[in-house]
């Protein structure tokens, strides 16, 4: 089975730094890559999505990579705010029309 | 729009009794799904659907059905709950983008059986 892992449970940092999420996969490489971010009590949110032959998307201050050697995406967030703090989740494609999804890395932006 | 749409929020049940979850969307997506999620375990995949009369399983499906008679409703139902169903329950609607999977979840119906 295709599997994700997000191997930071949570992440605390301080306003204005750049955080910094991992997502690793396992078995064959996904067609894509997702990052969602989640509020305590609603349900997740689409933020990005980067397809297996582009290495870098940006978006406002949010950056993702795809590295296919390492099986891994890294999602970034550059001078982080409080708003900020959320859970972020990855997903990847499964071959099916449903997605498999990280158990998610909740995100501390300390004023 | 409203986009998806989830009832109800908050849910008791006691061991056995049976329920329905209603899930509706109004984007037209001819996708649909129903994950659970649990403390440390991410979202997982109960039942999925393609179509109007297209469902199949996904990672746990057990104790749950699905039906889909129209592109806009989904409905989940437990058969006999169990405390093991207790947990926050989503629902999505899948936008078809050149082949890339965006899913849109409903705000989530939080289930607890005693």
């Amino acid at each position: 089975s295709q599997k994700i892992e997000q191997n930071s449970e949570a992440l605390n940092i301080q306003e204005g730094k750049t955080a910094t999420l991992t997502c690793n996969y396992t078995n064959y490489s996904p067609a894509y890559l997702q990052w969602y971010r989640q509020d305590p009590g609603r349900g997740p949110v689409f933020l990005l999505l980067i397809r297996e032959n582009e290495k870098e998307k940006r978006k406002e201050r949010l950056k993702v990579t795809f590295d296919t050697t390492l099986k891994q995406s890294l999602f970034h967030i550059t001078a982080s705010q409080p708003a900020d703090s959320a859970t972020y989740l990855c997903a990847r494609d499964t071959g099916r029309r449903a997605l498999t999804f990280g158990s998610g890395t909740r995100l501390q932006v300390q004023p | 729009n409203a986009g998806v749409t989830q009832t109800p929020k908050f849910q008791v049940l006691k061991t056995g009794q049976s329920m329905t979850l209603q899930c509706a969307q109004d984007m037209n997506h001819e996708y649909m799904s129903w994950y659970r999620q649990d403390p440390g375990m991410g979202l997982r995949l109960i039942h999925y659907s393609v179509g109007a009369g297209i469902t199949d399983q996904g990672e746990v499906p057990n104790g749950y059905n699905v039906s889909r008679s129209t592109t806009e409703d989904f409905p989940l139902r437990l058969l006999s709950a169990a405390p093991s169903q207790t947990s926050v329950y989503f629902c999505a609607s899948t936008e078809d983008n050149r082949g890339v999977d965006t899913q849109y979840f409903g705000p989530g119906t939080r289930l607890t059986v005693l």
